[in-house]
């Protein structure tokens, strides 16, 4: 069975600091790793990481894949209170349907 | 702006009462999928349809039920709600499954059951 696990599960930090959330996972035919920011409501998509995409940015946000590890990391710079939410990690598995597989989630909380 | 479009946001219904969420795109995406998310827990696959075909998850119980009238329209029936089945559901469209492009979801209807 597909396994993705993200660590940690909440995070409070402070406006200003740097934050690195952890993903990792266990699929058959790995095909892509995604993150998506969750706020109350639609989870809303961050990046989209590939053996031909191993690293993606975008302002302040980062994404890595180490396929060796098994695992990415996201990278938040400069937080702001904005970026408080659930930040979630999928994999997709290549297979008959693939299904993304969702880890829990890392629930980070930006104080002023 | 919204590109998938669940209603109502919020639904309490009662043990055992039927009740339908439901879904609506504006992609013409060819892929529509149905997600449970329990609190502090990862969302679950319930179903998907890749047009009109209905694809079911094994451990999705026989309770959820899911029509696909048209390409832009999905529904999720659940048939007789226990209180286990409270939770956030989300809708999400791809415009197909192979190809690596995300998916797109809706704001969730959040189900309490009384």
């Amino acid at each position: 069975e597909d396994k993705v696990v993200q660590s940690p599960l909440s995070l409070v930090v402070h406006e200003g600091d740097t934050v690195t959330l952890n993903c990792s996972y266990e699929v058959t035919n790995f095909r892509s790793l995604l993150w998506y920011k969750q706020e109350k409501k639609a989870p809303t998509f961050l990046f989209m990481l590939t053996s031909s995409g191993i690293e993606k940015k975008s302002g302040r946000l980062s994404s890595i894949l180490d396929k060796k590890e098994l695992s990415s990391i996201l990278n938040i710079t400069a937080t702001q209170t904005g970026d408080s939410a659930i930040y979630l990690c999928a994999v997709k598995s290549g297979g008959s349907n693939y299904k993304l597989t969702f880890g829990k989630g890392t629930l980070l909380t930006v104080n002023p | 702006d919204a590109m998938v479009i669940q209603n109502p946001r919020y639904q309490v219904t009662q043990f055992g009462k039927p009740v339908t969420l439901s879904c609506s795109q504006t992609l013409n995406h060819n892929v529509m999928y149905w997600y449970q998310q329990k609190s502090s827990q990862a969302p679950k696959l319930l179903f998907h349809y890749y047009d009109k075909d209905f694809n079911n998850e094994a451990d999705t119980p026989d309770n959820f039920q899911s029509r696909r009238p048209n390409t832009s329209f999905c529904f999720l029936d659940i048939r007789s709600p226990g209180l286990g089945d409270a939770a956030m559901y989300l809708c999400a469209t791809s415009r197909d499954r192979q190809s690596n492009q995300p998916q797109h979801f809706g704001d969730g209807t959040r189900l309490s059951i009384l």
